[in-house]
């Protein structure tokens, strides 16, 4: 069964350092997205990709977060300074045509 | 502005018995939904979905409603089993067939004693 592989499982990063996610989704699914989830809460879109294009990426904190899927296929979730506040789940999640998203395993980031 | 509300963080069923999670939502746009089962340091895994031309889907001792008309769906499971244990998301859409994103409630989280 095809799933959405996100690495690393557990990072662990002290304030002001750098930081990246990866993500590869369902071979075929044109459809990407990074969500956050706070302890607690429900995941929250952070952004969205249609291939290599960006279609949402309203909550991003832009001047820290950066994201990227140059060819289309996997991509990466940036945090530059990480702060206190980024402690969370980073899920990622992809679809196809369809509405149903299938999500990773996500990254668990814990800042010092 | 919760768009997506799950009103009960907790519920516990016996081993057996029906469970029943509730969610109500505000936006009468949205037309898909979903509920994602979630364990402790595990992504959310995909049970069922609904879209908002029907009013029940069932899917094994998994069934979904939707009532349009009171904003409100619901997921029930029969018979409850332990492994059911977890952190239950409903999830919302406006965009069926363009895989818009989702809005999730706060999630419920059900233990089935047995």
């Amino acid at each position: 069964e095809a799933e959405v592989a996100q690495s690393p499982r557990y990072k662990i990063t002290e304030k002001s350092q750098a930081v990246a996610f990866w993500c590869d989704p369902i071979s075929g699914h044109a459809t990407l997205y990074w969500y956050r989830q706070i302890l607690g809460q429900g995941p929250e879109l952070l952004v969205q990709f249609q291939d290599e294009s960006v279609v949402d990426d309203s909550q991003l904190p832009k001047d820290r977060f950066s994201a990227e899927r140059l060819k289309g296929v996997d991509s990466t979730l940036k945090i530059q300074p990480a702060e206190l506040g980024d402690s969370a789940m980073y899920l990622c999640a992809s679809s196809s045509t369809a509405a149903t998203q299938y999500f990773g395993p996500g990254t668990r980031l814990l800042v010092l | 502005d919760q768009q997506v509300k799950q009103n009960s963080p907790s519920l516990s069923v016996q081993e057996g018995r029906i469970s029943i999670l509730n969610c109500d939502y505000t936006n009468s746009m949205f037309d898909y939904f979903l509920w994602y089962k979630k364990y402790p340091a595990e992504g959310p895994t995909f049970l069922i979905s609904i879209s908002s031309i029907k009013d029940k889907n069932e899917d094994g001792r998994f069934t979904v409603f939707l009532n349009k008309s009171a904003k409100h769906l619901s997921l029930h499971i029969v018979p409850s089993q332990p492994g059911d244990s977890a952190v239950y998301f409903c999830a919302a859409s406006t965009t069926y067939n363009q895989g818009g994103k989702l809005i999730f409630g706060q999630g419920t989280e059900l233990s089935v004693k047995p």
